[in-house]
């Protein structure tokens, strides 16, 4: 079992659509999460903090749900731009720094 | 201010031939990262560096990777006997000790294996 899954995808979806994706981790001692986005051929940049009260940002929310072992996003009223891959991110504190990456799953947002 | 950089920015090599991939990481990031990620994967952690402590390699894949970072900035990537499994983006992100939690990342290196 990878320490980090999340549904390949694709999702395909219309502009302002609501489309959430769902990420599972294996270490229960993982200690903080993260959204990252990767643009196609570009380096992957930070979204946002998974919180676990959840957080929002914009049309962005994050939730966290550490009984379950897993991580959500949610983007509302998606935007062309919104087109990317969404990496899930854990990072525990064995050894310090170790951080995870999910495989990624890919958003195409169409018009 | 300038990001993370990487050289080079492609890099084709036959097999068996030694490689090596540079890392400039932010000014004053005390933290970075070496990653790979093959076409269509995630990324696969390779080897952390933290200030003046020992380095967490437990991401390398085999005994001819290796890596150093010298004055605690510039890091160099080594991959000896290069293999066609080898060939994939190597990335590299830095972070600040006060804000660990955002990597910041290069442009990566697309080293191909022929």
């Amino acid at each position: 079992r990878k320490e980090v899954e999340q549904d390949p995808g694709p999702f395909n979806v219309p502009e302002g659509a609501t489309v959430a994706f769902n990420c599972t981790y294996s270490n229960s001692a993982s200690q903080s999460f993260f959204w990252y986005r990767q643009d196609c051929r570009k380096e992957p940049k930070l979204l946002m903090s998974v919180y676990s009260s959840g957080n929002e940002d914009g049309r962005f929310t994050a939730q966290l749900n550490r009984a379950s072992q897993y991580i959500s996003l949610l983007i509302r009223d998606s935007k062309l731009s919104d087109s990317a891959t969404y990496l899930c991110v854990v990072k525990g504190n064995t050894g310090g720094f170790k951080t995870i990456f999910g495989a990624g799953t890919r958003l195409f947002v169409k018009a | 201010g300038a990001g993370v950089s990487q050289s080079p920015s492609n890099k084709v090599t036959e097999k068996g031939k030694d490689v090596e991939l540079r890392c400039d990481p932010i000014s004053g990031h005390t933290a970075l990262y070496w990653y790979r990620q093959s076409l269509g994967q995630g990324l696969e952690f390779l080897i952390y560096f933290q200030g003046n402590s020992a380095p967490d390699k437990s991401g390398l894949p085999s005994d001819r990777f290796s890596a150093e970072r010298t004055g605690g900035s510039v890091s160099t990537l080594t991959i000896q006997r290069t293999q066609q499994e080898d060939s994939a983006v190597y990335l590299c992100a830095s972070s600040s000790r006060d804000r660990s939690y955002e990597q910041y990342f290069g442009p990566g290196t697309r080293l191909t294996v022929t």
